[in-house]
């Protein structure tokens, strides 16, 4: 069956450090991979777009990579703030056509000052 | 700049009653989607829209209904409410060409079902 796979378990790292949260999927070939950031009693919105023929792409302090043949997506925030602290969900595409997105469960991150 | 609305933010039902959620956004986009997030579970795509006049379930529509009249409205409306459907329900949209895939969110409607 299709799954995706996020770190269920809180990421808890020193300010200043670089947050590196992964996502994992099975029995999907997706167009594109999204991660979204969440925080408590908000809708997701949106920070990054990587395409499956792109390796890695970035914005600003936020770093995407991308490899289908381990069917993973890492996603790093370097010199991470304790305004980092949120919940990062990963999504995919496995349509190919009207956008219908799968999520992930997400990962809490907590970056302590 | 309002992007996406959702109204109410929050509701309490009895187990059987109806209602709707409503969610309005002034982007023009085509596509419109409605999400339901548990704990442990991430979002789950209920019912979508590419368009006025179209629209097809997700992975969990049973006990919803929607419709699209309109490009900016796409109201859910439960039919008769199970405590299952205790959950916060999150309204999307997406600009249909080009494919980004990028969603907008509205905030959240948190409705419990006693």
């Amino acid at each position: 069956s299709q799954k995706i796979e996020q770190n269920s378990e809180a990421l808890n790292i020193q300010e200043g450090k670089t947050a590196t949260l992964t996502c994992n999927y099975t029995n999907y070939s997706p167009a594109y991979l999204q991660w979204y950031r969440q925080d408590p009693g908000r809708g997701p919105v949106f920070l990054l777009l990587i395409r499956e023929n792109e390796k890695e792409k970035r914005k600003e302090r936020l770093k995407v990579t991308f490899d289908t043949t381990l069917k993973q997506s890492l996603f790093h925030i370097t010199a991470s703030q304790p305004a980092d602290s949120a919940t990062y969900l990963c999504a995919l595409d496995h349509s190919g056509g009207y956008q219908k997105v799968t999520f992930g469960i997400g990962t809490k991150l907590q970056v302590i000052p | 700049n309002a992007g996406v609305t959702q109204t109410p933010k929050f509701q309490v039902l009895k187990t059987g009653q109806s209602m709707t959620l409503q969610c309005a956004q002034d982007m023009n986009h085509e596509y419109m989607s409605w999400y339901r997030q548990d704990p442990g579970m991430g979002l789950r795509l209920i019912h979508y829209s590419v368009g006025a006049g179209i629209t097809d379930q997700g992975e969990v529509p049973n006990g919803y209904n929607v419709s699209r009249s309109t490009t900016e409205d796409f109201p859910l409306r439960l039919l008769s409410a199970a405590p299952s459907q205790t959950s916060v329900y999150f309204c999307a949209s997406s600009s249909e060409t080009g494919y980004t895939g990028e969603l907008f969110f509205g905030e959240g409607s948190r409705l419990t079902v006693l």
